[in-house]
């Protein structure tokens, strides 16, 4: 059981590079979110998906995009990336919003230059 | 808006001992109220959840959890701590079609 995989584990940025964190999951969950966690801060919602063509912007989506053309995958893009996205950033699937719980991956840290 | 509130930054405690990690919530109307293990180096794993009903609510690796609506708490509790349960625990609440909302964790520390 895959549930939900993200890509890559690590990566190292030079500020004003650009990159995406690939995430995918295989229970054919309708909603899909991206989490950053930093020290002391908890889980800030970046961006959410509650299905196929639909996105909307969570706490803290300045400096990130997202876009959602399949179910499975969600991606999420830096376009110019600066110090202050250094983080570990997590995706998350749910069936639906109703049924509660969040299905994580096992987290991308980043780090930007 | 709804909100989580983790008194705790660190708890620290002997192996055996019991264990209650506190949380706090604010929500307009009937929660839906999460506990999440984080083991270092890895993504958030589900422990319990509170949707209605019994107010006292058990999960996986022995926790328990028990929603107090008039202290809008939903306070984690263990009666034995094992050395494996040294890690980043979070309280989220959410509800509908609320995006859950996440406190900003306790970490746990367990001494032998």
């Amino acid at each position: 059981n895959a549930g939900v995989t993200q890509t890559p584990k690590f990566q190292v940025l030079k500020t004003g590079q650009s990159m995406t964190l690939q995430c995918a999951q295989d229970m054919n969950h309708e909603y899909m979110s991206w989490y950053r966690q930093d020290p002391g801060m908890g889980l800030r919602l970046i961006h959410y998906s509650v299905g196929a063509g639909i996105t909307d912007q969570g706490e803290v989506p300045n400096g990130y995009n997202v876009s959602r053309s399949t179910t499975e995958d969600f991606p999420l893009r830096l376009l110019s990336a600066a110090p202050s996205q250094t983080s570990v950033y997590f995706c998350a699937s749910n069936k639906g919003l109703d049924t509660g719980e969040l299905f994580f991956g096992e987290g991308s840290r980043l780090t930007v230059l | 808006a709804q909100s989580v509130t983790q008194p705790d930054i660190h708890i620290t405690v002997s192996e055996g001992a019991s264990l209650e990690l506190r949380c706090n919530y604010s929500y307009g109307a009937t929660p839906y109220l999460f506990w999440y293990v984080q083991s270092p180096g890895q993504g958030l794993q589900l422990l319990l959840k509170y949707f209605s009903g019994d107010t006292l609510v058990q999960g996986i690796k022995g926790f328990e959890a028990e929603f107090k609506r008039s202290q809008s708490s939903f306070n984690l509790r263990k009666p034995s701590v094992h050395w494996s349960d040294a890690a980043e625990y979070f309280c989220a609440v959410g509800g509908g079609s609320y995006i859950p909302t996440f406190g900003r964790g306790t970490s746990l520390i367990v001494h032998p």
